[in-house]
Formats: structure tokens, C-alpha cells, sequence
């Protein structure tokens, strides 16, 4: 099994502030079959990123997803009042497994 | 529109069973792999089991293999999961995913609402 892990697990940043979350997979997922997903509460993950680069469709260009083999990051450049919320790496080179998750909440 | 629909959730018995839907309307369901992801009161996600677009492969995470069995009815667009001997760290809510073929990748694109399974005595 890929374990996956993520850090910070909580991140507290202002609006406008540049967010950088990392995630690291325990072996390589190969170059990118990595995946970035947004949850808020009580709401089902919204997919951001996939193939460790790649926006998904309808994702703001301010969020950016880099790496590959192990370590991967999600950059969310300036950070908006909608961002505040908790973030998932996923990994989809072996079975699946995701993160722990990093909580990126308002300072 | 893309809509998946889960049902099933309750409480359960430890030891007890139970089968978890989901009913999937505004896509092709056929042509796509599918998958159950839970998350704890909490916690994190957590990848349960996905299964082929025809049926034929069908994988799971450890600690569930040989208690839950995934499966799927093309002709009536549902997806189900059949839960035994379940365990207090089975409680969780449960969402079904379409995994979605992008190039090489196959990430969750859609999510259903997710159903609360939890099991107590």
C-alpha cells in the first residue's frame, strides 16, 4: 500500500497570502498520477488538480499543483475568503490512498 | 446533469450487515470505473473499493477485503457495496465516485452526497 502524507496538517494564513501544501507518497506514484481535492464541511471533495499539474475543469487558475515521484505541491497563489478549507492528496498509481488531509483555515 | 444518489445508510450491529446504492443518472455509467470512498466522523478520506466499468475487475483497500463486495447493475445505473461483518471503525459516511479516464489518470470527478453508515450496539 502507497501511504501518502501530507503537512502542514493545519495551515493558517490571511486572504490575499499564498498557501503551499505539501504531500509525499511513501514510494513514487510514477511521475504524477497524483490528485488534489477540496472538501468543505458537509460538502462532498471537488477535484482541483489531476495528473499532478493539470486543473481540473472550472478550477481557478490560482490554484497550481507541481512534482513528481514522491513529493508533489498544491500552491494556491493568493488565497480567497472560498479557499478556507481542508485539502487531499490522492494517489491513483497503485489502488488508491489519499492524505490526511491539510486544514487551511483564516488566521 | 451528473447526479449520484446514495442510500442504504443506518445503524448496524457490530457483526451485522448491510448494502449501500448509489443511483447514478446523467452519464454514461457503463463506460466508467466507479468507487466507494468513506470518511469517519472527522476524519479523512478514505478509498474503499472501485470496480470496472464491465464488472470484471474489482479491487479493495486491506482492511475491508473479504467483508465487502462492490458491485454494479449497468442496466439500472446503480452501484452498490454489501457490507459484512462490520466493525465500530466501519462508521463512517460513505460516498460513491466516478472515476473519470484522463489520459493515464483516473481521478474522482463527481461525488455523491455520501450515506451514514454507523455501527453501534
Amino acid at each position: 500500500e502507497i501511504l501518502m502524507t501530507q503537512s502542514p496538517a493545519t495551515l493558517s494564513l490571511s486572504p490575499g497570502e499564498r498557501a503551499t501544501l505539501s504531500c509525499r507518497a511513501s514510494q513514487s506514484v510514477s511521475s504524477s498520477y497524483l490528485s488534489w481535492y477540496q472538501q468543505k464541511p458537509g460538502q462532498a471533495p471537488r477535484l482541483l488538480i489531476y495528473g499532478a499539474s493539470t486543473r481540473a475543469t472550472g478550477i481557478p487558475a490560482r490554484f497550481s499543483g507541481s512534482g513528481s515521484g514522491t513529493d508533489f505541491t498544491l500552491t494556491i497563489s493568493s488565497l480567497q475568503p472560498e479557499d478556507f478549507a481542508v485539502y487531499y492528496c490522492q494517489q491513483d498509481y497503485n489502488l488508491r490512498t489519499f492524505g490526511q488531509g491539510t486544514k487551511v483555515e483564516i488566521k | 446533469e451528473v447526479q449520484l444518489v446514495e442510500s442504504g445508510g443506518g445503524l448496524v450491529q457490530p457483526g451485522g450487515s448491510l448494502r449501500l446504492s448509489c443511483a447514478v443518472s446523467g452519464f454514461t455509467f457503463r463506460t466508467y470505473w466507479m468507487s466507494w470512498v468513506r470518511q469517519a466522523p472527522g476524519k479523512g478520506l478514505e478509498w474503499v473499493a472501485n470496480i470496472k466499468e464491465d464488472g470484471s475487475d474489482k479491487y479493495y483497500v486491506d482492511s475491508v477485503k473479504g467483508r465487502f463486495t462492490i458491485s454494479r447493475d449497468n442496466a439500472k445505473n446503480s452501484l452498490y457495496l454489501v457490507m459484512n461483518s462490520l466493525r465500530a471503525e466501519d462508521t463512517a459516511v460513505y460516498y460513491c465516485a466516478r472515476e473519470v479516464r484522463l489520459g493515464p489518470f483516473r481521478p474522482f470527478d463527481y461525488w455523491g452526497q455520501g450515506t451514514l453508515l454507523t455501527v453501534s450496539s
